[in-house]
């Protein structure tokens, strides 16, 4: 089935640890983004890859990194996690770049990390 | 600064119609999204204004003011499975989503 597929569907991670949220899409699109979700505020853009090899810093991309070696996967990496990096984690692509014009974001069906 | 809001919950009936408000202040806008989100489950979809007007698809309806910085979204014939958050977003003229908060709907019989 094609689509964004995440991992792990949640996770219960101790501050310090190092921690890498997987996601991986089939529809060869050519952007693809990874948002936190947090209870009373909007999605908040983390970092974004328009095509492999690029990635560029969104809205609130202290504490993590990403990486876009090809087009399929863009992993989303906590270095060294704090509490309020507890969230919940979505992944999406579409087949624009930098959000879409007449198209649409496919999201991933979330990672839920809490970090004590 | 960029802003959306929206109101945080609202109920309705099975059966009835319901408007769910969005207002916009963005630099610069490349149109007005709106997507569906079930508890727990990822944002879906829903429709996409970038022209004043109306859009309808099915029962589901979106306006948007572009003077007013405004969009609405049309429910009709409510269902007890179209109870969800409701997440209005605009894009900036860098191409940025602005995300609301979301409107949660609640359903009743």
């Amino acid at each position: 089935i094609a689509g964004i597929t995440q991992a792990p569907t949640s996770q219960i991670l101790a501050a310090g640890r190092r921690m890498t949220l997987r996601c991986t899409q089939d529809m060869r699109h050519n952007a693809m983004y990874w948002y936190r979700q947090d209870l009373g505020l909007g999605l908040r853009l983390i970092h974004y890859s328009n095509t492999a090899g690029t990635t560029g810093k969104g809205e609130v991309p202290d504490g993590y990194s990403v990486s876009r070696a090809n087009t399929d996967d863009f992993p989303l990496t906590l270095a060294s996690a704090v509490p309020s990096q507890t969230s919940v984690y979505f992944c999406a692509s579409s087949d624009s770049d930098r959000g879409t014009d007449t198209g649409e974001l496919f999201f991933g069906e979330g990672s839920r990390l809490t970090v004590l | 600064g960029q802003n959306i809001d929206q109101p945080t919950e609202m109920t309705a009936t099975e059966g009835a119609i319901v408007q769910i408000n969005c207002t916009y202040q963005t630099s610069g806008f490349n149109g007005l999204f709106w997507y569906q989100q079930h508890a727990g489950e990822a944002p879906t979809f829903l429709s996409y204004n970038v022209l004043d007007g109306l859009e309808e698809k099915g029962r589901f309806s979106s306006f948007l003011s572009r003077s007013k910085g405004y969009s609405y979204l049309l429910l009709k014939e409510l269902q007890m499975k179209d109870s969800a958050s409701y997440l209005c977003a605009a894009m900036d003229s860098n191409y940025q989503l602005i995300w609301g908060a979301g409107t949660k709907l609640i359903i009743k019989p």
